[in-house]
């Protein structure tokens, strides 16, 4: 069974960093790109990075910069580092499954506060 | 970037009635459209993936349909368990851009 589970969490001030885990399991990891969603509180989804099995990237301009997205493939997990947060990086943070040209698994989630 | 329109916001339908919703990019994404129910305190579940293909183990009263600009997500007798916010989206171009979403009520 296909598996995501995020954790890392917190209630962070403005300008602080955090660092989300995306743990995997059920599939061989390394044969699939990855990506992170968010979702402020009440709004839509907003993609904000992938990362592919060659370790490439692509992030969303309101996150460029300021996160960075890596995986370790050893310990089937993807990562989110996320420095300078804004206010506006309050969500809930989803890992995705990218099976070409869709994400066909999600995580539950990880909630994210930037708060003073 | 792509922007994707969904409508309508807001579609309020009786269980057993046929929901119609749409999705317009700003322009042509081919066929790699994708969809998405996503229920309160849920993380979103995958419908339609190319446009118009179902991912597995979603039923047939789902249907997608379309393709450059013009998406429509169809559901043709509304379950119970059907009634959430549904988004669509782009995964022609970088960055992959979401719509707005379009939330189904219960009428």
């Amino acid at each position: 069974e296909v598996q995501l589970v995020e954790s890392g969490g917190a209630l962070v001030q403005p300008g602080g960093s955090l660092r989300l885990s995306c743990a995997a399991s059920g599939f061989i990891f390394s044969s699939y790109d990855m990506n992170w969603v968010r979702q402020a509180p009440g709004k839509g989804l907003e993609w904000i990075s992938h990362i592919r099995t060659s370790s490439t990237t692509e992030y969303a301009d309101s996150v460029k910069g300021r996160f960075t997205i890596s995986r370790d493939n050893a310990k089937n997990s993807l990562y989110l580092q996320m420095n300078s947060l804004r206010d506006d990086d309050t969500a809930v943070y989803y890992c995705a499954r990218d099976a070409k040209y869709k994400d066909d698994y999600w995580g539950q989630g990880t909630l994210v506060t930037v708060s003073s | 970037e792509i922007v994707l329109t969904q409508s309508p916001a807001t579609l309020s339908l009786s269980p057993g009635e046929r929901a119609t919703l749409s999705c317009r990019a700003s322009q042509s994404v081919r066929s790699y459209l994708a969809w998405y129910q996503q229920k309160p305190g849920q993380a979103p579940r995958l419908l339609i993936y190319d446009a118009s293909n179902r991912a597995t183990g979603i039923p047939d009263r789902f249907s997608g349909s379309g393709s450059g600009t013009d998406f429509t997500l169809t559901i043709s007798s509304l379950e119970p368990e059907d009634f959430a916010v549904y988004y669509c989206q782009q995964r022609s171009k970088w960055p992959l851009t979401f719509g707005g979403g379009t939330k189904v009520e219960i009428k």
